[in-house]
């Protein structure tokens, strides 16, 4: 079964550091999504790629975040530098053209800012 | 006041229970229900979604939609302790672009 593969699981960063996420969506899903969830919350759009362009970034804090997914397929999250709030679950998800009620999430990477 | 209401629980049954989850929304112009099952660290899994009013079944699952009331449900039966999870509604309106909005989550705990 296809799934939404993600890296890395975890990772633990001080504040002011670099981190940066991987994603690669399931093969064909031309629709490409980063959220971030907070404990207790339900996921928040941060960016939604369509092939390789940003449909809608209004929410991704620009000022240290960045997205890029080069060839339409996998996809990067940045953060630079990050901050003790970035502290959340980062998601991937994909989903097909015709629209993002059908869409297939990653096990997402539990980021720790110290 | 948020768009898509969800008690967040914790609601815990005894295993074989039927299980009731709610969400309620004020945006009329959403089409498409979906539930979404979250274990503890890990992403949502998609479980099923609606489009417009009605019900739709998926083995122990129904989803029902009444727009009229602005109010979805997800019924789960013959609970097992494999559905202790936190479940997610979202809904979206296909109208222009529009985003996904999920609900906060509600925590279920099957006991054996």
């Amino acid at each position: 079964e296809a799934e939404v593969a993600q890296s890395p699981r975890y990772k633990i960063t001080e504040k002011s550091q670099a981190v940066a996420f991987w994603c690669d969506p399931i093969s064909g899903h031309a629709t490409l999504y980063w959220y971030r969830q907070i404990l207790g919350q339900g996921p928040e759009l941060l960016v939604q790629f369509q092939d390789e362009s940003v449909v809608d970034d209004s929410q991704l804090p620009k000022d240290r975040f960045s997205a890029e997914r080069l060839k339409g397929v996998d996809s990067t999250l940045k953060i630079q530098p990050a901050e003790l709030g970035d502290s959340a679950m980062y998601l991937c998800a994909s989903s097909l053209d015709r629209g993002p009620y059908e869409q297939y999430f990653g096990p997402g990477t539990r980021l720790t800012v110290t | 006041q948020k768009e898509v209401e969800q008690d967040p629980g914790p609601l815990s049954v005894p295993e074989g229970a039927i299980v009731s989850l709610n969400c309620t929304y004020s945006n009329s112009a959403f089409q498409y229900f979906m539930w979404y099952r979250q274990y503890s660290r890990k992403g949502p899994e998609l479980l099923m979604y609606t489009y417009s009013s009605g019900n739709k079944e998926d083995g122990r699952f129904t989803a029902q939609v009444d727009k009229s009331s602005k109010y979805i449900s997800l019924f789960i039966r013959d609970s097992q302790p494999s559905d202790s999870a936190t479940y997610l509604c979202a809904m979206w309106n296909s109208g222009g672009y529009q985003k996904v909005t999920f609900g906060t989550g509600t925590k279920l705990q099957v006991i054996p």
